[in-house]
């Protein structure tokens, strides 16, 4: 089975500029989640689909956070203008069922993007 | 109280020691529980599940007290190769995953 796919795996890009990153889950798998880890920090979830709807996004900063998954397959998540305090590691995860016993989270290698 | 609270450690110990931590939890409606291994600078595996009192895999045991609402992670002859941060999720229901910000183990020899 193929795991969680993620892009780029390192990003730099200066303060105000603007960034995208690209997950594909694993296949079958309706649940999809981009959380952001700092150094030193566990991951914070940023926004969860379930197919193509919108779950929980609660703790994105929509003024410069978006993120979309527009068939339910594969998920973009784009930071625009990005500041300083962005530098973190940007995991995906994706899991076969929301809010149900027996779905754990299968995690992408992340990308590590650092702001400058 | 946070939604999910660990111990950072570090936990240093010597090869072939028992070490155990807890994770304490906010949200009574959690069902299912899993423990994480990150590494350094890589994403996290999962180490084990629980959904009901508790599991064990080889030198690995999670234990849940629903009453008390927290889990522990029990191992056992610890190995340079454990060395790592271990994170515990609750999730469930409507119940969106939160990470704790993990314990560091570090075992030397």
């Amino acid at each position: 089975e193929a795991g969680v796919a993620q892009s780029p795996r390192y990003k730099i890009i200066e303060k105000r500029q603007s960034v995208a990153f690209w997950c594909n889950p694993i296949s079958g798998h309706a649940t999809l989640y981009w959380y952001q880890q700092i150094l030193g920090q566990g991951p914070k979830l940023l926004i969860q689909f379930q197919n193509n709807g919108v779950v929980d996004d609660s703790q994105l900063p929509k003024d410069r956070f978006s993120a979309e998954r527009l068939k339910g397959v594969d998920s973009t998540l784009k930071i625009q203008p990005a500041k300083l305090e962005d530098s973190a590691v940007y995991l995906c995860a994706s899991s076969s069922r929301t809010g149900a016993n027996n779905s754990p989270l299968h995690f992408g290698n992340g990308t590590r993007l650092t702001v400058t | 109280r946070k939604e999910v609270e660990q111990d950072p450690g570090p936990f240093n110990v010597p090869e072939g020691a028992t070490v155990a931590f807890n994770c304490t939890y906010s949200n009574s409606a959690s069902q299912s529980f899993f423990w994480y291994r990150q590494d350094c600078r890589k994403e996290p595996k999962l180490l084990m599940s629980v959904y009901s009192s508790g599991n064990e895999d080889g030198r690995f045991t999670a234990q849940l007290n629903r009453a008390s609402q927290y889990i522990s992670l029990l191992i056992r002859d610890s190995k340079l190769s454990d060395s790592a941060t271990y994170l515990c999720v609750p999730t469930g229901g409507s119940y969106i995953p939160t990470f704790g910000r993990g314990t560091s183990l570090i075992v030397h020899p």
